[in-house]
């Protein structure tokens, strides 16, 4: 059981450029989220996904897309990137949707993104 | 709109208790979540509030005060593994169940 895993663990881009960061959740979850983390901050949401097939926006969409390949994976992408997304993607799922107490989210190990 | 205040850094040593404290201010607010954070990992879950009241879990144990709008996580019998980044998190009806964290405290336990 591996949980929560994110790839990559590092990545460095130049202004521009795209890509595509993955998350995969091996626990049967419904929900799923990624976050963004900035130094001495705490963790804002990007978006989220209830269940496979649905996605919405969270606190800090703007410059990012997601996609629900199926209820395993949830992946984003910044399609043009910018300095001010430098920062530690996570990804997290939880049994529960999320308009119920989430009283757990498990969280992947983090991409460490650096946009030059 | 959604606010969280938590001290940004605490310092104890090997053995005490030390507390750390979180104000919230949120409409449609259900419960109040802990999350332990070791410099460069995944933040970890650690304990949930949604009633008035304390949670024991092992040395650690969580408060909460709705009418007070104020929580706090205590540890106990403090260990050198004990040095994190806590983070609360409010979850709130209005924002869909998403939760809203704080900016995290980072505990630092001395020998």
């Amino acid at each position: 059981n591996a949980g929560v895993t994110q790839t990559p663990k590092f990545q460095v881009l130049k202004t521009g450029q795209s890509m595509t960061l993955q998350c995969a959740q091996d626990m049967n979850h419904n929900s799923m989220y990624w976050y963004r983390q900035d130094p001495g901050m705490g963790l804002r949401l990007i978006y989220y996904s209830a269940s496979e097939g649905t996605t919405d926006k969270g606190e800090v969409p703007n410059g990012y897309n997601v996609s629900r390949l199926n209820k395993r994976e949830f992946s984003l992408r910044l399609e043009s990137a910018a300095p001010s997304q430098t920062s530690v993607y996570f990804c997290a799922s939880s049994p529960l949707p999320p308009s119920s107490p989430p009283e757990t989210q498990y969280f992947g190990p983090g991409t460490r993104l650096l946009v030059l | 709109g959604q606010s969280l205040e938590q001290p940004s850094e605490v310092t104890a040593v090997e053995g005490a208790i030390v507390q750390i404290n979180c104000t919230y201010q949120t409409s449609g607010f259900y419960g109040l979540s802990w999350y332990q954070q070791h410099d460069g990992g995944a933040p970890t879950f650690l304990s949930y509030n949604a009633l008035d009241g304390l949670e024991e879990t092992g040395r650690f144990s969580s408060f909460l005060s709705r009418s007070d709008s104020y929580g706090y996580l205590l540890l106990q019998e403090l260990q050198m593994k004990d040095s994190a980044s806590y983070f609360c998190a409010v979850g709130s009806y209005n924002q869909g169940g998403k939760l809203i964290f704080g900016q995290g405290t980072e505990l630092s336990v001395k020998p």
